[in-house]
């Protein structure tokens, strides 16, 4: 398609379970890229994916988060055991195949409500 | 860690001004990026200068780039109510493959 589309725009968890966020890039970007935005303010880089591949992951919280990008899926966003600190708005983005650092294109965000 | 940091944090403006702010980061960048986030909304690519260029215009925007003092400017001239956004700087470094974003700053402008 051509814009970015996250589902859900909204999830509500109790602190402990799991939540799933989804994302659609726009066809033909190669890189996909998720940030997370607490209370307005900073984005904070999670992890990036050429194609199916991760190509960075210096921002994931490793033992909680994970992210996968899989040919012809949604790519998605999964944190275990979720934390009152997670509650955040996530934003997933993609970019042409121009290299990671080019204009982005981001989604409308899913915000995470954690109980 | 945040590369970019927004000055002001909050511009409030009557239409038809001018609204300026700035961007300063840390270390050495490739490129510098601008983004719009209208409330509740993702972010919008506005404009990108290269770390060779000094200046760029895309409609009522303007961008300078310091690469000297690091630090960037955002103007918007003869603002509309419709430019009441967040706005973010988002720079990239050599070697580091993603954007770092700034704390943003908060334009209203009033009717």
């Amino acid at each position: 398609g051509e814009e970015v589309a996250q589902t859900p725009k909204h999830l509500v968890r109790g602190e402990g379970q799991k939540a799933k966020l989804y994302c659609a890039p726009i066809k033909g970007h190669s890189y996909v890229f998720w940030y997370q935005q607490v209370l307005k303010n900073e984005f904070k880089f999670l992890i990036s994916f050429q194609n199916e591949n991760v190509f960075d992951e210096t921002g994931m919280p490793k033992e909680r988060f994970s992210a996968k990008c899989l040919p012809n899926s949604p790519c998605s966003l999964e944190i275990q055991a979720t934390k009152l600190e997670d509650s955040a708005v996530y934003f997933c983005a993609s970019s042409p195949g121009q290299g990671p650092t080019g204009e982005l294109f981001f989604g409308e965000g899913s915000r995470l409500t954690v109980l | 860690s945040q590369q970019g940091e927004e000055d002001p944090q909050a511009l409030s403006i009557q239409e038809g001004e001018n609204a300026t702010m700035n961007c300063s980061y840390k270390t050495s960048i490739n490129n510098l990026q601008w983004y719009r986030q209208n409330s509740g909304r993702g972010l919008v690519h506005l404009i990108l200068i290269r770390s060779n260029e000094r200046e760029k215009h895309s409609g009522r925007l303007r961008v300078t780039l310091d690469t000297s003092k690091k630090s960037s400017s955002l103007l918007i001239t003869a603002s509309r109510a419709a430019d009441t956004a967040s706005y973010f700087c988002a720079t990239d470094r050599s070697n580091d493959y993603k954007l770092s974003f700034g704390a943003g700053t908060t334009v209203t402008v009033r009717a």
